[in-house]
This record gives C-alpha cells, sequence and structure tokens, in this order.
C-alpha cells in the first residue's frame, strides 16, 4: 500500500461526455504528478503540482484537459468532452520536495490508477 | 515522448533463473529508477540510483548505471512466478522541472 489513493478506479463513460478524477497523494508530500499510460507502454507524464501551484504541463494536455489542487492536498483531473483516444489509464503519484521538516524524496509513490475508457 | 528504452520489450525465463533488463536514455541524468508494474495496477517503486553511482543492491536486485553509456540494467536473481510483471526503468532529467521520463517496460513472464 503505497498510500496515494484514486477514484474512481474504472470509469467507462460516452463520447463527448465530461470525467473527473480525484488523487489523494500521501499526506506529507507536497508534490503530486498525473500521468497517463495507454496498454504497452509506459507511463507519460501529463502535469505537476507542488503544494497548490502547478509548475509543469506537458504538450499532452491539451485544452480539454485540467488540473487542480486547490489546497495542496487532494487533486482532481477533468477531461472534457471525452475522445475516443482519452481511453488510458490515468495514474497519480507523489513526492516530497523537501521543505522545513520534511525529508526530500526523489521517489515517486504511485497510486493504483483510473482506467478510463471512452465508448 | 518517452525517453527511456527498455530492452528485452518482453522476456521468458524459468523460476529460480536469474533476468536482465536493460534501458537507455537520452539526456543527463539526476538519477534513474526502476518500478514494476503488475497488470493492470499501479506502479511500485523498486530502486532508485544515483548518477555518481555505479551499482546499488536490494535484496534480489542488482542495478548497474553507466552514465557514459547512458545505459542501466536491472538484474532479477533466483526469479520466482511472483516476478512475473511489467518492469519499467524511469530517467529523472537534470534539465529544467521535467518529472520522471519512462520508459516502453519490459514485460517479464516468470514460469513455474
Amino acid at each position: 500500500d503505497t498510500g496515494v489513493s484514486q477514484n474512481p478506479r474504472h470509469k467507462i463513460t460516452k463520447r463527448g461526455q465530461n470525467v473527473t478524477f480525484r488523487c489523494d497523494p500521501i499526506s506529507e508530500h507536497n508534490r503530486l504528478y498525473w500521468y497517463r499510460q495507454t496498454l504497452g507502454q509506459g507511463p507519460e507524464f501529463l502535469t505537476y503540482f507542488q503544494n497548490e501551484a502547478q509548475l509543469e504541463k506537458s504538450r499532452l494536455l491539451s485544452d480539454r484537459f485540467s488540473a487542480e489542487r486547490p489546497k495542496g492536498s487532494f487533486s482532481t483531473l477533468e477531461i472534457q468532452r471525452t475522445e475516443q483516444g482519452d481511453s488510458a489509464m490515468y495514474l497519480c503519484a507523489s513526492s516530497s520536495a523537501g521543505g522545513p521538516s520534511l525529508p526530500s524524496t526523489d521517489t515517486q509513490y504511485f497510486g493504483p490508477g483510473t482506467r478510463l475508457t471512452v465508448l | 515522448s518517452q525517453q527511456g528504452e527498455e530492452d528485452p520489450q518482453a522476456l521468458s525465463i524459468q523460476e529460480g533463473e536469474n533476468a536482465t533488463m536493460n534501458c537507455s536514455y537520452k539526456t543527463s541524468i539526476n538519477n534513474l529508477q526502476w518500478y514494476r508494474q503488475n497488470s493492470g495496477r499501479g506502479l511500485v517503486h523498486l530502486i532508485l540510483i544515483r548518477s555518481n553511482e555505479r551499482e546499488k543492491h536490494s535484496g534480489r536486485l542488482r542495478v548497474t548505471l553507466d552514465t557514459s553509456k547512458k545505459s542501466s540494467s536491472l538484474l532479477i536473481t533466483a526469479s520466482r512466478a511472483a516476478d512475473t510483471a511489467s518492469y519499467f526503468c524511469a530517467a529523472d532529467p537534470v534539465s529544467g522541472n521535467t518529472p520522471l521520463v519512462f520508459g516502453k517496460g519490459t514485460r517479464l513472464s516468470v514460469i513455474a
């Protein structure tokens, strides 16, 4: 158990619908990452946050994708007007960038993922 | 685009044998990490090797890093059926805020 949780674990939706996924990181971690993984491929980076600030976004993150981490704790990833090509596993990970009372870790701890199927 | 490339893409061995997986990457790195993923599940961190390290051990795992060749290898000794999974290397690039860059993975099957 890595301590990162994601909900829902599975989502089936029709093309054109909006979907939202949630990630709860390990509580003391201030960095949170989103990745997308398609069958037979490794995870591809989408975006990451340090606390509530979104520091980096991949070119994979089209205008239909938006991620938030409003209070620097949990994060949501929303996909608007879903397309069949959005079908994938969406993975969340967290790590610590360090701080006054936080050790830094280069290791990212992954959640179980949300599998999205767009029909 | 993915920076890391694992080799082989798939590997099938008998229980008790050793499994070796290789990884190549493209840019300078802070560290290189290996993860395991069971089918349809999240990734589990196995081991991290820093750019100034050449070899690291953890239980039945041995990782090597050759920064001059931009390559790493993961050796699993005395494999077990439970080691059946996909194994990914992930490069932590030196430049900018780019997070881990994963390869496509090696699918390991250990036959009992």
